[in-house]
């Protein structure tokens, strides 16, 4: 089983539509999760922290964090063309050390 | 400007001469990091360093080795390289010391012929 995994996609979404992103996890002891959002050819940039159970909003993203179920989501409302990217779930485990999932590619089409 | 820079970005060489990717943070970062990046993989850590002159194996640190003198660099060596490691390399450092919220650098794209 790996350590962090998620869908590899794509997802298709059309703009302005919610698009929702998943990934799970197999260390019940981590603690902190984030979301990473890479374009096409260029570096992974954090869009998303999130430490304890429940929803954090900023903007039009909503990181959710269960747990219990071992499962953290990353809600994009009002989905643009410029969302396009691939989105990485990257979890820190008991051993504090961060794993990243493979990603999620999402593409929102007009 | 807050910002990893990497050199080379683009890197074509041959197999068993050596080579060396430099990175360096001007944020005052405790911890610095090195990934490679290759299609259906995804991110695999290679080294990694929580404080000066002191590293630590990630998940794929084999034939490479990493130095970290000073707080603003951490350089990547490759002592032999070998065509599988022709791969895209990141930088990336965090004032977190377990690396959580991590900035990255823009990427080397090596080739190893």
């Amino acid at each position: 089983q790996k350590e962090v995994e998620q869908n590899s996609g794509p997802l298709s979404v059309p703009e302005g539509a919610i698009a929702s992103l998943n990934c799970t996890y197999s260390d019940r002891g981590s603690q902190s999760f984030f979301w990473y959002r890479q374009y096409s050819g260029k570096s992974p940039e954090l869009i998303m922290s999130i430490y304890s159970n429940g929803d954090k909003e900023d903007g039009r993203f909503t990181a959710q964090l269960n747990k219990a179920s071992q499962y953290v989501s990353l809600l994009i409302r009002d989905s643009q063309p410029s969302d396009s990217a691939t989105y990485l779930c990257a979890v820190t485990g008991t051993a504090s050390k961060l794993t990243f999932g493979t990603g999620t590619r999402l593409q929102v089409t007009l | 400007e807050a910002q990893v820079t990497q050199n080379p970005r683009y890197l074509i060489t041959v197999t068993g001469k050596k080579l060396t990717v430099t990175c360096s943070q001007n944020m005052n970062h405790e911890y610095m990091s090195w990934y490679r990046q290759d299609p259906g993989l995804g991110l695999r850590q290679i080294y990694y360093s929580m404080n000066v002159e002191v590293t630590d194996k990630g998940d794929v640190p084999e034939g490479y080795k990493v130095s970290r003198k000073e707080k603003r660099n951490f350089p990547l060596i490759l002592e032999s390289p070998s065509p599988n490691q022709t791969s895209l390399y990141f930088c990336a450092s965090s004032i977190r010391r377990e690396g959580g919220e991590q900035f990255f650098g823009p990427g080397t794209r090596l080739t190893v012929l």
